[in-house]
């Protein structure tokens, strides 16, 4: 069975920690996304990866970073957490045909506080 | 350029009822569609896809999708409604031209099945 998993279900976090999201996927999949889910605002894409080393922004990269060392792996990291960015952060990946849908992990929940 | 509306935030349906969840897209060439379900505190999982073909998609749980092109939609449908149907739905597309690694989600929508 297929899998994206992410590092944390739930996580809270202050004001000004750095905060990383890990997001790992066992399909060798050559692309790896990162989503943040607001009500009513759906899905925005922060990072892709098409690579590994390789990173482009999203719609709303501003205040996050990304790594990505390895292909199964992708990371995503708050430099430093604002309540603003209390939401809901899923973690996809897909192959690079344009025809091919993607798959995703369970979510992380941050709320900073 | 690529964009996808939902335009209906919730949808509210009786069990054993058909349902729709609607679509639009637009798309400088030829899209590929995509529908996609969320449960509460769950990542998003595949339904369906159109490629090309035939323009009735069917997926999983009992779902289908019919792609119109004259209409740009790609609306989702169920003949019966199941409570356990309730959940976020959310349609996405790719321009099959531009060759994008980037689908665009439309905003979802919310499906409520009543018992």
């Amino acid at each position: 069975d297929v899998k994206v998993t992410q590092s944390s279900r739930y996580l809270v976090k202050r004001t000004g920690e750095k905060v990383f999201l890990e997001c790992v996927q066992d399909m060798d999949h050559e692309n790896m996304f990162w989503y943040r889910q607001d009500p009513g605002l759906g899905l925005r894409l922060i990072y892709f990866s098409y690579d590994v080393k390789m990173k482009e922004k999203g719609d709303i990269p501003e205040g996050y970073s990304v790594s990505r060392e390895k292909k199964e792996r992708f990371s995503l990291i708050l430099e430093s957490a604002s309540t603003n960015q209390t939401s809901m952060y899923l973690c996809a990946s897909g192959r690079t045909h344009p025809n091919n849908e993607q798959f995703f992990g369970p979510g992380t929940r941050l709320t900073v506080l | 350029a690529q964009s996808v509306a939902q335009p209906e935030d919730q949808v509210n349906v009786a069990e054993g009822n058909p349902l729709t969840v609607k679509c639009t897209y637009s798309v400088s060439g030829n899209p590929y569609l995509f529908w996609y379900v969320q449960y509460p505190n769950r990542g998003l999982q595949f339904l369906l896809k159109y490629i090309t073909g035939d323009n009735l998609v069917k997926g999983s749980y009992g779902f289908e999708a019919e792609f119109n092109k004259s209409q740009t939609s790609f609306h989702l449908k169920k003949p019966s409604a199941l409570v356990s149907d309730s959940a976020l739905y959310f349609c996405a597309v790719r321009d099959a031209s531009g060759g994008s690694y980037i689908p665009t989600f439309g905003r979802g929508t919310s499906l409520i099945v009543h018992p």
